[in-house]
């Protein structure tokens, strides 16, 4: 069955570099995911989608502290020289042909 | 500049309808395919619905097959949600979505609130 996963919560210092993790389930490590943000209180965003061989693409207008990186069934969001406005809910997505579009548990990450 | 504005939200009783719609502009609504996705309150995302760009192709999650029907009207550039058979469990924001090939998400609504209550 496809699922992704993600940690619950992460933090990290304001002007640190954070990694978020989105994993994909055994046997579907070549899948496609997206990564979005949401603000409190708002709808979410589109940060990226990772193709499956591992490269990336951002979206438009995405800041370049915001990077990506892959390794094995692990889609990494990488956040460097965080904000306060970084503190947001962040969620993993992934689909496959004939399945319903599914999305992580997500990530809250708090900028200390 | 893309812009999707949902509006149909509000208070129904379990049992009871609601139709959502979503005004899409700044694209050429007609070549994309549209979603619906909802989130439960201090819940995370879940997908609903999606239709093809011409409305020929629907799809649902499971929990929604039968009682919800997505359809589109490519001449107002719009996308619509009609709930019937609402539960306490429907209850949620619901966002409009462009959807990427079938795939994800790349423009999102501000959303629309459904609170399913007696």
């Amino acid at each position: 069955q496809l699922v992704v996963t993600q940690s619950p919560s992460a933090s990290a210092s304001l002007g640190a570099t954070v990694q978020l993790t989105c994993t994909l389930s055994s046997g579907h490590s070549s899948y496609a995911i997206a990564w979005y943000q949401q603000q409190p209180e708002k709808g979410p965003r589109y940060l990226m989608k990772f193709n499956s061989d591992g490269s990336y693409s951002k979206g438009d207008g995405i800041p370049d502290r915001f990077s990506g990186s892959s390794s094995g069934a692990e889609r990494h969001l990488i956040i460097s020289s965080l904000q306060s406005d970084d503190e947001a809910d962040y969620y993993c997505q992934t689909w496959g042909t004939g399945i319903p579009k599914i999305f992580g548990g997500g990530t809250r990450l708090t900028v200390l | 500049e893309v812009q999707l504005v949902e509006s149909g939200g509000g208070l129904v009783q379990p049992g009871g309808s609601l139709r959502l719609s979503c005004a899409a502009s700044g694209f050429t609504f007609s070549n994309y395919w549209m979603s619906w996705v909802r989130q439960a309150p201090g819940k995370g995302l879940e997908w609903v619905a999606n239709i093809h760009e011409g409305g020929s192709g629907r799809y649902y999650v499971d929990s929604v097959r039968g009682r919800f029907t997505i359809s589109r009207d490519n001449a107002k550039n719009s996308v619509y949600l009609q709930m019937n058979s609402l539960r306490v469990e429907d209850a949620a924001v619901y966002y409009c979505a462009r959807d990427e090939y079938g795939g994800y998400f790349q423009e999102w609504g501000q959303g629309t609130l459904v609170t399913v209550s007696s």
